[in-house]
């Protein structure tokens, strides 16, 4: 079985500081994508970034950054010099290879909630 | 129109009204999601269709009836819901063969039942 874990719940910064989120995954499948996802308070969740399993370059993205490590089974993010538009919900998502042809559904963490203020 | 459209964006309703949520997209998918949101709690699939079949069905109580009719369209009929029922309803679409691409989702129906 799968599993996403995001074990903080919140985290409140004040604008400018960074923040990193954590999430931790669980699979035995060898072939996966990892997902990071913005849930703004629209609502709307905004894709932000996939990796597959077989590529472990950290990505960087603006003031965006994702540090992969499949030793430690771990997909974590982090915005540097946070701004206010950063507040949302930010989850991580897991998606297994199942056979040749099919990939299972997403399977998302809990969610953390970042609160960015002035 | 291109990405992932929900309608209502807010709906009220009582405990005795049936109403209809609608969700569209014109992505190609041809696989749709419904996922419940309630305050304080993860994610939860509710439906899955692909090709316009149900392949999944969460123990979701009957009082929530999905309907695909076509690749491009997904409802979500309500009748005589509960107040714990008041969650944002969120809908996706992906590739069914390649949800490794990622969903893409809407802006979600928030619901309030009273």
């Amino acid at each position: 079985a799968q599993k996403v874990t995001q074990a903080q719940t919140e985290i409140s910064v004040v604008e400018k500081e960074d923040v990193t989120l954590d999430c931790v995954y669980e699979t035995r499948d060898t072939t996966y994508y990892l997902f990071w996802y913005k849930q703004p308070p629209s609502g709307e969740l905004v894709f932000l970034i996939r990796r597959n399993s077989f590529d472990e370059q950290n990505e960087i993205s603006g003031r965006y950054s994702w540090n992969f490590q499949k030793s430690t089974s771990s997909f974590n993010f982090t915005i540097t010099a946070s701004q206010v538009v950063d507040s949302a919900v930010y989850f991580c998502a897991l998606s297994v290879r199942e056979t040749t042809d099919s990939w299972g559904k997403l399977q998302f963490g809990a969610g953390t909630q970042v609160v960015v203020t002035p | 129109e291109t990405g992932v459209t929900q309608t209502p964006r807010h709906l009220v309703m009582g405990m005795t009204n049936k109403k209809s949520l609608k969700c569209e997209q014109h992505l190609g998918h041809n696989a749709m999601y419904w996922y419940k949101q309630s305050a304080k709690k993860p994610l939860e699939l509710m439906f899955v269709y692909s090709l316009e079949e149900r392949v999944e069905n969460n123990s979701v109580p009957s009082r929530f009836s999905p309907e695909c009719p076509n690749s491009s369209h997904l409802f979500l009929h309500l009748h005589t819901l509960q107040p714990e029922d008041s969650a944002l309803y969120l809908c996706a679409s992906s590739s069914w063969t390649a949800p490794n691409y990622g969903y893409t989702f809407g802006s979600g129906t928030r619901l309030t039942v009273v």
